[in-house]
């Protein structure tokens, strides 16, 4: 059974509009995170997430909003999305070393 | 801020032969070192993390070793067979995988293991 659960797996969105993507473990672990995978960038770290607050902070947009609803949640927000938003989206999360989820591929046209 | 070079970009090695990749850093407060593979289309899967007090680490397959004067990680794949191929990430953190441990990643080696 998968750990770590993201949704959609793939997610075609037209430019300016809104879309959630969603994240799930069920590893019981505290802390949470948001990596983006471009093929112009490295894998870029966004935020983490202790006990459901904000660690640390990478993204200099706040289109991008991470939620977290319960401890084992973390879903990303992003608004007035562009093109170059266009990435794959990976959650992870760690007690000590960090495991990933499966990914959200997001195509903005 | 943290800067991570991975070298190469693209490797191929034919069945048998050994593949080596290097990660160099250049924070000296980076205290833990990882080793991620990534098929395509798939996550990323954890190979090894290794700390400051490892120098040489042995999985299934392969060898880390860690240089910390050198600020270099290396992953030496011994006999390397098709299944390896995929893309190796580094990744460094001076905080570890835990809360406030975010990672820095190397760009990334495409690996082709010739049959």
């Amino acid at each position: 059974d998968p750990k770590i659960i993201q949704k959609p797996k793939y997610l075609v969105a037209v430019t300016g509009s809104e879309k959630i993507l969603i994240c799930e473990q069920y590893l019981g672990h505290n802390a949470m995170y948001w990596y983006r995978q471009s093929a112009k960038k490295p894998l870029e770290f966004m935020f983490s997430y202790s006990y459901q607050k904000l660690m640390d902070n990478q993204t200099a947009s706040s289109r991008f909003q991470p939620q977290s609803s319960k401890k084992n949640h973390l879903d990303l927000q992003i608004t007035a999305l562009k093109p170059d938003d266009s990435a794959t989206y990976f959650c992870a999360s760690s007690q000590d070393e960090q495991y990933f989820g499966p990914g959200t591929r997001l195509t903005v046209l | 801020g943290e800067q991570v070079e991975q070298r190469p970009p693209h490797l191929s090695v034919r069945e048998g032969d050994s593949a080596f990749i290097t990660c160099t850093y250049t924070d000296p407060n980076s205290y833990y070192f990882f080793w991620y593979k990534q098929e395509p289309g798939a996550s990323l899967q954890l190979l090894m993390k290794v700390f400051s007090s490892t120098e040489i680490n042995e999985g299934q397959g392969f060898t880390v070793l860690l240089n910390k004067k050198d600020k270099r990680l290396s992953l030496n794949l011994t006999a390397a067979h098709p299944g390896d191929s995929a893309a190796y990430f580094c990744a460094v953190s001076a905080l570890g995988g835990s809360a406030l441990g975010r990672l820095h990643f190397g760009a990334g080696t495409q690996l082709i293991v010739i049959p």
